[in-house]
């Protein structure tokens, strides 16, 4: 049963552009939500996270946008930039980011120069 | 401290065989998590400590895994009579956690993982 679901397995953009990675999920009892990202051979490094009291949050050239009735968010990246090409996964938590995580299984961003 | 630290970063073994693996967090954070990763899959979740005490484990942690953290800061896993299946990234977690009970947001660090290879 996946509870959090990333239908695109990949995405190319040209540098400069938007990226929009999506996810959706089904467990409606999740309260926070994170993006992280992945380079070959380490391990996740955290993007960016939104609660659900929220429908959007910002950083920098970061955007993560969650619309809970639609049970589905995306994260926004603008502008995409060559060093951005990396495996992104969502993941999803009930009561807070401490515990444990449940995760999507990723989209594989390439930014084409 | 830079951040969190696994040992080693890869293992080769046969089949049969026991493995630890060793995670060292954050030193202030009081919460430890182990997550395992097959290739195209997202990290699923195995257990959590909070300080030494085991929080929670999933149904994916067999009785062939056991984990521990003895004192509160570095954690092991260790898998005994290794399969072929246990073939994965293992990825070790940590984040702080409020202890006034208020619900306190904080993402999880993960470290750079080991990558298990069962022969």
């Amino acid at each position: 049963d996946q509870q959090v679901k990333q239908n695109s397995p990949s995405l190319s953009v040209q540098e400069g552009r938007i990226s929009i990675l999506n996810c959706d999920y089904t467990n409606s009892m999740f309260d926070y939500f994170l993006w992280y990202k992945k380079y070959p051979a380490e391990g996740p490094t955290f993007l960016i996270s939104i609660s659900s009291i929220k429908d959007k949050n910002e950083d920098g050239r970061f955007t993560v946008f969650l619309n809970k009735s639609a049970k589905h968010l995306s994260l926004h990246i603008v502008p995409s930039q060559p060093g951005d090409s990396a495996v992104y996964f969502c993941a999803a938590s009930v009561d807070g980011a401490t515990n444990k995580l449940i995760f999507g299984t990723g989209t594989l961003l390439a930014v084409q120069p | 401290d830079t951040g969190v630290s696994q040992d080693p970063r890869h293992k080769i073994t046969k089949r049969g065989q026991n493995v630890t693996f060793r995670c060292d967090p954050i030193s202030e954070h009081n919460r430890l998590y182990w997550y395992r990763q097959t290739l195209g899959q997202g990290p699923e979740f195995l257990t959590y400590f909070q300080n030494e005490a085991q929080l929670e484990k999933s149904r994916l942690l067999s009785d062939r895994f056991s984990a521990e953290r003895p004192k509160g800061s570095f954690s092991t896993l260790e898998i005994q009579r290794t399969e072929q299946g246990d073939s994965a990234m293992y990825l070790c977690a940590s984040s702080p956690w409020g202890t006034s009970g208020s619900r306190v947001y904080n993402e999880q660090f993960f470290g750079p993982g080991t990558r298990l290879t069962v022969l």
